[in-house]
């Protein structure tokens, strides 16, 4: 099993431009997490969905994020435009059915850096 | 309180034990974690113990779960350099809940 898998590892931008994270979750995961984490907030959950479809998008900061899970297997999350203060790694973690309780596999994370 | 709060920094001597605390919000909460996160990866799941249960040990790992202070700790016995990294205590309360993670602490070991 490859675990989950995040792209880009690194992502360097300029202000104003729109940047794509992209999660291939754990084959047979239904449910997938997206997290932002940095020093001054630490970890912050984004959005969940369950079986593809957003369950809790609570925590996106605002309107320049979006989220889309167009099949089990992949998920994006987009920031447009991106700003400097959206720099922070960003996880994607997969788990089992929901009442599977062994926690969550997380990926490497992408480090997003907004200039 | 509505976070899981734990203290940032700890600092302990190759093969001295590591205790690292944890307060969670929910007494009723079912399901506790803890995560480590080495220097540039995601959360990797370390343990996990379960509200009906007081203790876990696994190896160098020893959880301690007092749920009527919603208190949970980690212990690791010989506390060796790779063991450097910061550790997250979660909960989740009920089997439909999300997991809420805790601010982490980050454990350094010093040879």
């Amino acid at each position: 099993d490859a675990g989950v898998i995040q792209s880009p590892r690194h992502e360097v931008t300029e202000m104003g431009q729109e940047v794509t994270l992209r999660c291939k979750p754990i084959s047979g995961h239904n449910s997938l997490f997206w997290y932002r984490q940095t020093m001054m907030r630490g970890l912050e959950l984004l959005i969940y969905f369950n079986n593809n479809v957003p369950i809790d998008d609570s925590g996106m900061p605002e309107d320049r994020f979006s989220a889309k899970m167009p099949n089990a297997s992949f998920s994006t999350l987009k920031i447009q435009p991106s700003e400097p203060r959206d720099s922070a790694v960003y996880f994607c973690a997969s788990s089992g059915d929901r009442v599977f309780n062994y926690g969550y596999t997380f990926g490497s994370g992408t480090r997003l850096t907004v200039v | 309180g509505e976070d899981v709060e734990q203290s940032l920094f700890l600092s302990v001597r190759e093969g001295d034990s590591s205790v690292i605390n944890c307060t969670y919000t929910d007494s009723s909460s079912t399901y506790l974690y803890w995560y480590k996160q080495e220097p540039g990866a995601g959360l990797q799941l370390l343990t996990y113990i379960f509200s009906n249960m007081d203790m876990k040990q696994d190896q160098r790992l020893t959880v301690l779960l007092n749920k009527k202070d919603k208190h949970l700790s980690l212990r690791i016995a010989d506390t060796q350099t790779g063991d450097s990294a910061i550790y997250f205590c979660a909960e989740k309360k009920t089997s439909y809940d999300k997991v809420i993670f805790g601010p982490g602490t980050s454990l350094s070991v010093i040879p």
